[in-house]
């Protein structure tokens, strides 16, 4: 079946970047998202990039996406000590009502 | 406001108790999901809706009941509550998931259950 992975952890120093990758399997995803869970909150959509896209800039993230390996990665320029949270990569797939999720990667941003 | 409200934010109970959580979505959005978050596993899909009336399984429905008699509400219920039930839940809304559109859900602040 479809399956997303992430690595769990990444720590980076204030104001370096932080890049955040995600592999699928799913050949017929249509849309792929990120979003960011803080402590105790929910989730919370940051940005999304559709198929046929190489790269989608907003602000400080940038998403690339590279459809013949199915990676997919997040960075975040000038990282600050807000950015610590956990971030999911999700895919749509063509045929799949359905999100499917990676597991989380959690980001420690240090002083 | 719109959005989408969760409750109760934390809640306590027994094993073999019943206990429902309340998910309210103002956008009038047609699809509505209850996903459980374990610390190792993620999200798991419990059960979603993609009308009133209409609901169906996910990847770990056993032990929960829904229903959806409102586009607005999407109860999730417990009918009698485990340990392995004790999981922050998370409800969430979408327009639709047509897969050539662009409809990412959205998420309540989620419940926090513990089952003693």
């Amino acid at each position: 079946g479809e399956d997303v992975e992430q690595s769990l952890f990444l720590s980076v120093r204030e104001g370096d970047s932080s890049v955040i990758n995600c592999t699928y399997t799913d050949s017929s995803s249509t849309y792929l998202y990120w979003y960011k869970q803080e402590p105790g909150a929910g989730l919370q959509l940051l940005t999304y990039i559709f198929s046929n896209m190489d790269m989608k800039q907003d602000q400080r993230l940038t998403v690339l996406l590279n459809k013949k390996d199915k990676h997919l990665s997040l960075r975040i320029a000038d990282t600050q000590t807000g950015d610590s949270a956990i971030y999911f990569c999700a895919e749509k797939g063509g045929n799949n009502r359905k999100l499917i999720w990676g597991l989380g990667t959690s980001l420690a941003v240090n002083p | 406001d719109a959005g989408i409200t969760q409750s109760p934010r934390y809640k306590i109970t027994e094993t073999g108790r019943q206990v429902t959580l309340m998910c309210h979505q103002t956008w009038s959005h047609s699809y509505m999901f209850w996903y459980r978050q374990d610390l190792g596993h993620g999200l798991r899909l419990i059960y979603y809706s993609a009308a009133a009336d209409i609901t169906d399984k996910g990847e770990v429905p056993d032990g929960y009941v829904v229903s959806r008699s409102k586009t607005e509400n999407f109860p999730l219920t417990l009918e009698s509550a485990t340990r392995s039930q004790t999981s922050v839940y998370f409800c969430a809304s979408s327009e639709s998931t047509v897969s050539t559109s662009n409809q990412p859900q959205h998420f309540g602040d989620g419940t926090r259950l513990s089952i003693l």
